[in-house]
């Protein structure tokens, strides 16, 4: 069983919907990244939050300690946002990864 | 562009053959990470290093992945033997205040 647990694995939205991805994770960590991949492409960090909530333009990620789950929000959702979103948790040592969410915004 | 870099971006060779891949860290990261992505599947931790210390290896798939980073600087990980199921992105990301930049990957294809 993976420690890092994603919802859902496949999203497909209208361009302007709001967006929401979950992660559940089961390990002690010090902090939660979300990442995100475009096809063939590499990773980008989007956030590394520990507590509370970031924003940062359309999107806003939001983690509840003592439930062990963060969000992911993207708001006016565009195309260009279409790609896998990855939760990841860990510390210094190193990252858990959910098996990522795939995201597809129609025009 | 001081972003991490590695190379090669493709590698393709033929089992039992042995490779070995380079990452180039963002240059005042003392932290560097290996990790293994399969298609369709998240990336999975394999070692790191902070500057020339190997702090975690025991989660490298097997005996024939091994990694180095001699000076604290680039890193090398490297396969013996390599089988079909080492087919795999494999990323490398440097940190130096937990925020991981991870590199564009080489992608290993074992024929």
């Amino acid at each position: 069983k993976n420690e890092v647990e994603q919802s859902p694995q496949n999203l497909t939205a209208q361009e302007g919907e709001f967006i929401t991805i979950n992660c559940s994770y089961s390990v002690g960590i010090s902090a939660l990244h979300w990442l995100q991949q475009h096809p063939g492409g590499g990773i980008v960090s989007l956030f590394m939050l520990s507590s509370g909530k970031k924003k940062h333009g359309r999107l806003i990620a939001t983690i509840n300690i003592q439930e062990k789950h963060s969000s992911l929000h993207i708001t006016a959702s565009h195309p260009r946002d279409s790609a896998v979103y990855i939760c990841a948790g860990g510390g210094a040592d190193g990252l858990t990864f959910g098996k990522g969410t795939h995201l597809i915004i129609q025009p | 562009d001081t972003g991490v870099s590695q190379n090669p971006r493709h590698k393709i060779t033929k089992r039992g053959q042995n490779v070995t891949f380079r990452c180039d860290p963002i240059s005042e990261h003392n932290r560097l990470y290996w990790y293994r992505q399969t298609l369709g599947q998240g990336p999975e931790f394999l070692t790191y290093f902070q500057n020339e210390a190997q702090l975690e290896k025991s989660r490298l798939l097997s005996d024939r992945f091994s990694a180095e980073r001699p000076k604290g600087s680039f890193s090398t990980l490297e396969i013996q033997r390599t089988e079909q199921g080492d087919s795999a992105m494999y990323l490398c990301a440097s940190s130096w205040s937990g925020e991981q930049f991870f590199g564009p990957g080489t992608r290993l294809t074992v024929l």
